[in-house]
């Protein structure tokens, strides 16, 4: 069964970092892209990061660039999202998704549960 | 950036009513379109690709149409538990944009 799971959520002042894990288990991790989508209370979805299989190609929105960072470890099946210099526009909950084609043209067949981030002082 | 566009925002329909929402690309796509349904409090579902594939495990009354600019989601006989928030989605580059939702009730 195909599972992802986030973690890492919580409570961050402007300006702070927090670090998001996306946990995979169930298929074969490394030959699938992930991608990081958000979604703001009320709001709609709003893709924010992907990264292919291998690692080799990263994929930002404008809006988090230059801010996040997307990374992997095959060895751990998990991706993560550095996130830094967050504000309230960040606050959101994040979900990770498997990414079926490629990572910069890819849809999501299966997503984890989402981790709320709270950029707040 | 190819920006997307939904119609309409919501709509209220009876139990058996065919539905149709709109989806629009302000560029063409080819058939890069895909279909999530989210329900009240729950993660999104992917629910067809390629504009017309319907993903495995998806009741056959949700359909998809179109290419270019110009989608289509069908729900043939609307049920109780199709209420929910759908959303599509480009994925023919980055930025991977979403539409910004139609919400479906039961009347």
């Amino acid at each position: 069964e195909v599972q992802l799971l986030e973690s890492g959520g919580g409570l961050v002042q402007p300006g702070g970092s927090l670090r998001l894990s996306c946990a995979a288990s169930g298929f074969t991790f490394s030959t699938y892209a992930i991608t990081w989508v958000r979604q703001a209370p009320g709001k709609g979805l709003e893709w924010v990061s992907a990264i292919s299989g291998n690692g080799d190609n990263t994929y930002y929105a404008d809006s988090v660039k230059g801010r996040f960072t997307i990374s992997r470890d095959n060895s751990k099946n998990t991706v993560y999202l550095q996130m830094s210099s967050l504000g309230a526009d960040d606050s959101a909950v994040y979900y990770c998704a498997r990414t079926r084609v490629a990572a910069g043209r890819g849809y999501y067949d299966y997503w984890g549960q989402g981790t709320l981030v709270t950029v707040s002082s | 950036d190819i920006q997307m566009t939904q119609s309409p925002s919501s709509l209220s329909a009876s139990v058996g009513d065919r539905v149709t929402i709109t989806c629009r690309a302000s560029q063409g796509i080819s058939n890069y379109l895909a279909w999530y349904q989210q329900k009240p409090g729950k993660v999104p579902k992917l629910l067809i690709y390629a504009a017309s594939t319907l993903q495995s495990g998806v009741p056959s009354r949700f359909s998809g149409s179109g290419s270019g600019t110009d989608f289509t989601l069908t729900i043939s006989s609307l049920q109780p538990e199709d209420v929910a928030t759908y959303y599509c989605q480009k994925y023919n580059s980055v930025p991977l944009t979403f539409g910004p939702g139609t919400k479906v009730d039961i009347k």
